[in-house]
């Protein structure tokens, strides 16, 4: 069964560094999305992408941030200059529809834990 | 701004049981809705997906309802397995936006 893929599993970089998480949505799909969720917190939304392009973005998602989808198969989240409050663990996701229309439900990877020291 | 709750925070029953999770949100223009089940240190695994034209979906031990007018959400878990044990987790997606606005998860214990 097709599911999307994050490498690494796990990340530790110190404060100020920058970071690339990586992920493979599943193969036909065309919608992208980050989520993040801080240990004890609740699941939080970053960024969806569609078509080479940010859709929607939180408040969360600010200039640190920026997604990239450098090929056919990865996506990619690169945060510039981490700090201590971005240890969590990042969530890549992937439809085959904009989540609204029929279908649409959103396929989760495994996460990638991101340990800023 | 849609906001989602999930009552109880934990539960613990027996196995066997049939047992409610409930999901509330605040703004009946929701899309559609997802159920998720995070197992400790992991993923999310999709359950469910309810689009906003549906009452309810079903996947073999598990049901889920959608009432919009209510604003809620319910996940029937039939007949309680320990394996079942985990943190289950609703997701709602209104008209405005692309992204899912989740609740904070009810942690489930099934005792053998």
């Amino acid at each position: 069964e097709p599911e999307v893929t994050q490498t690494p599993s796990h990340q530790v970089t110190q404060m100020g560094q920058e970071v690339i998480l990586r992920c493979v949505p599943i193969s036909n799909h065309l919608y992208f999305y980050w989520y993040r969720q801080i240990l004890g917190q609740k699941v939080e939304f970053l960024v969806s992408f569609y078509n080479n392009e940010i859709s929607e973005k939180s408040e969360i998602f600010d200039d640190q941030f920026s997604v990239e989808r450098p090929d056919g198969s990865n996506f990619t989240l690169k945060i510039r200059s981490t700090k201590l409050e971005d240890s969590a663990m990042y969530f890549c996701a992937s439809s085959d529809v904009r989540a609204a229309g029929t279908g649409g439900e959103q396929y989760f990877g495994p996460g990638t834990r991101l340990t800023v020291t | 701004k849609q906001e989602v709750t999930q009552i109880p925070a934990a539960l613990s029953v027996p196995e066997g049981e049939n047992l409610v999770l409930n999901c509330s949100f605040t703004d009946s223009a929701i899309y559609n809705l997802q159920w998720f089940r995070q197992d400790p240190g992991k993923g999310l695994t999709s359950l469910l997906l309810i689009q906003s034209s549906q009452r309810e979906q079903t996947s073999g031990r598990l049901n889920a309802s959608l009432d919009k007018s209510s604003g809620r959400s319910t996940l029937y878990i039939a007949a309680s397995q320990p394996g079942d044990s985990a943190t289950y987790l609703c997701a709602g997606r209104d008209n405005y936006g692309q992204n899912f606005v989740f609740g904070p998860g009810t942690r489930l214990s099934v005792l053998p």
